[in-house]
C-alpha cells in the first residue's frame, strides 16, 4: 500500500489569505486526487491532479480558487485561495496506483479552519 | 438521484456482536467498484475493503466482509466480533467508468460500539 503524507496537518488561517497543502507519496502513482470534507459532511472530489498538465476540476470547483500542481508522479499541491470561513474543511489527498486498481488510499488530511 | 445511499446515520452495537452497515448504489455502468472506508475521529480515511462488479465472490478482509448483491445494487459491510476500536464513521464509495478513478461517497454511518 502507498504511504501518503500531507503538510500541514492542520492550520488556522485568516479570511482572505491563501494556504498551500502538500501531498507526498512514497511511490509513483498514476492518479492523484484532492477531496474536501466539510464539517459533518461526506467527501467531495475537488479535482484530479494530472501530471504535467492542468488539473481536471469537478462541477462547482474552479482553478482560480483551488489551483493544483502536480510536477511528478509522487507529489502534488492544492492551494486554497482567498479563503473564507466556508472553506473550513478537511482536505484530503488520495492516490491509486493505476486505473481499475482495487485499492485507493488517502492521506491523513489537512484540517483547515478559517477565521 | 443519489449514487450512493447509506440509510443509517448512526448505529449502536454491543461489543463482540456482528454489525451490518447498509449501502445501496445506483449506476448504469457494467464495470464499477465499491469501497468501504473507516474514518476515526482523527479524520484519516482508512481503506477497508473493495468489491469489483465482476467479482463473483464476496470480498473479505479479516473481520470485514462485503455482502455484495448485484441485482439489488447493495454492498453492505459486515464487521464480525466488533471491538471498541471499531467506533468511527464508515463511508461507502463507488468508482464508475473504468479509467475515471474518482470516488463518489455516501453520507456515512456513525458506528458506536458499547462495552
Amino acid at each position: 500500500s502507498a504511504v501518503i503524507s500531507q503538510k500541514p496537518s492542520r492550520d488556522i488561517c485568516q479570511r482572505g489569505t491563501s494556504l498551500t497543502i502538500q501531498c507526498q507519496v512514497d511511490s509513483q502513482v498514476t492518479m492523484m486526487f484532492w477531496y474536501r470534507q466539510q464539517p459533518g459532511q461526506s467527501l467531495t472530489l475537488i479535482a484530479t491532479a494530472n501530471q504535467g498538465s492542468e488539473a481536471t476540476y469537478e462541477s462547482g470547483f474552479v482553478i482560480d480558487k483551488f489551483p493544483i500542481s502536480r510536477p511528478n508522479l509522487t507529489f502534488s499541491t492544492l492551494t486554497v485561495s482567498n479563503m473564507s470561513p466556508e472553506d473550513s474543511s478537511i482536505y484530503l489527498c488520495s492516490v491509486t496506483a493505476r486505473a481499475g486498481f482495487s485499492e485507493q488510499y488517502f492521506g491523513p488530511g489537512t484540517r483547515l479552519t478559517v477565521t | 438521484a443519489q449514487k450512493i445511499t447509506q440509510t443509517q446515520p448512526g448505529m449502536f452495537v454491543q461489543e463482540k456482536e456482528a454489525v451490518t452497515l447498509d449501502c445501496t448504489y445506483d449506476t448504469s455502468d457494467q464495470s464499477y467498484g465499491l469501497f468501504w472506508y473507516k474514518q476515526p475521529s482523527s479524520g484519516e480515511m482508512i481503506f477497508l475493503i473493495y468489491q469489483g462488479s465482476y467479482d463473483e465472490q464476496n470480498a473479505t478482509e479479516g473481520r470485514y466482509s462485503l455482502n455484495f448483491q448485484k441485482a439489488r445494487k447493495s454492498a453492505n459491510l459486515v464487521i464480525s466480533a466488533s471491538q471498541l476500536g471499531d467506533s468511527a464513521m464508515y463511508f461507502c464509495a463507488m468508482r464508475e467508468n473504468f479509467g475515471n478513478e474518482k470516488l463518489t461517497f455516501g453520507t456515512g454511518t456513525r458506528l458506536t460500539i458499547i462495552p
